[in-house]
């Protein structure tokens, strides 16, 4: 079964300066990997997903993310953070295997300072 | 564009009643998941369908929780006997086939057991 990890409850940054919020997942196959988020009384949105090519994906909003099949990670990062991209940020992961369910970490709550 | 739809919003039950959660996907969407998302947590994956395939069930947390989709559009989450533990944020989203991971989430029903 699949999982994945979230380890930082919150992130803190400077506005203007790089942000990275971390993720690590496991799975018996191939990952299917992606991000979203959500802002304060707002649904939740897709950011950005890996399926297969490219380590590095970009998203939505100046996001990128970096597949790293060795150390088993999908960190999420901008390089130059603004308050409003405070929210709250989960790392997602599906199995390969035809069908897809998909699972959340817990979450991380990223609090960008002016 | 019709994005997909929760009704009610806001659902507060005393405990031991039945209550039931209905999602209209986006038109087309064959993939429906069903998630729930209690305070200060992550998302907890309930079930999902897709197309005519059997559902997913592995994330309903007792039998108390059952959900169909009728006609492979509306889906109902169905609570019997509610718990004080069952208060969430109970979440649907749907995507294309294709697309695979939830694209689309609706705005939740905020469920309150009294």
């Amino acid at each position: 079964a699949q999982s994945v990890a979230q380890p930082e409850d919150q992130v803190n940054v400077a506005e203007g300066n790089p942000l990275t919020v971390k993720c690590t997942y496991s799975v018996s196959g191939n990952p299917y990997l992606f991000w979203y988020v959500q802002y304060p009384n707002r649904g939740l949105q897709f950011l950005l997903k890996y399926i297969t090519g490219d380590n590095l994906v970009k998203g939505s909003y100046g996001f990128e993310a970096e597949f790293n099949k060795s150390q088993t990670s999908f960190h999420l990062k901008k390089p130059s953070a603004l308050v409003s991209d405070s929210a709250l940020y989960f790392c997602a992961v599906s199995e390969n295997t035809g069908g897809f369910k998909t699972i959340f970490g817990a979450g991380t709550r990223l609090f960008v300072k002016a | 564009g019709a994005g997909v739809s929760q009704s009610p919003s806001n659902k507060v039950t005393e405990k031991g009643k039945d209550v039931e959660l209905r999602c209209d996907p986006i038109s087309g969407h064959t993939a429906l998941y069903w998630y729930r998302q209690s305070l200060g947590q992550g998302l907890e994956f309930l079930i999902y369908f897709q197309g005519n395939s059997a559902p997913d069930k592995s994330g309903l947390p007792s039998d108390r929780f059952s959900a169909e989709r009728t006609g492979g559009s509306v889906s109902t989450l169905t609570i019997q006997r509610t718990q004080q533990e069952d208060s969430a944020v109970y979440l649907c989203a749907s995507s294309l086939k294709t697309g695979g991971q939830p694209q689309h989430f609706g705005d939740g029903t905020r469920l309150s057991i009294l």
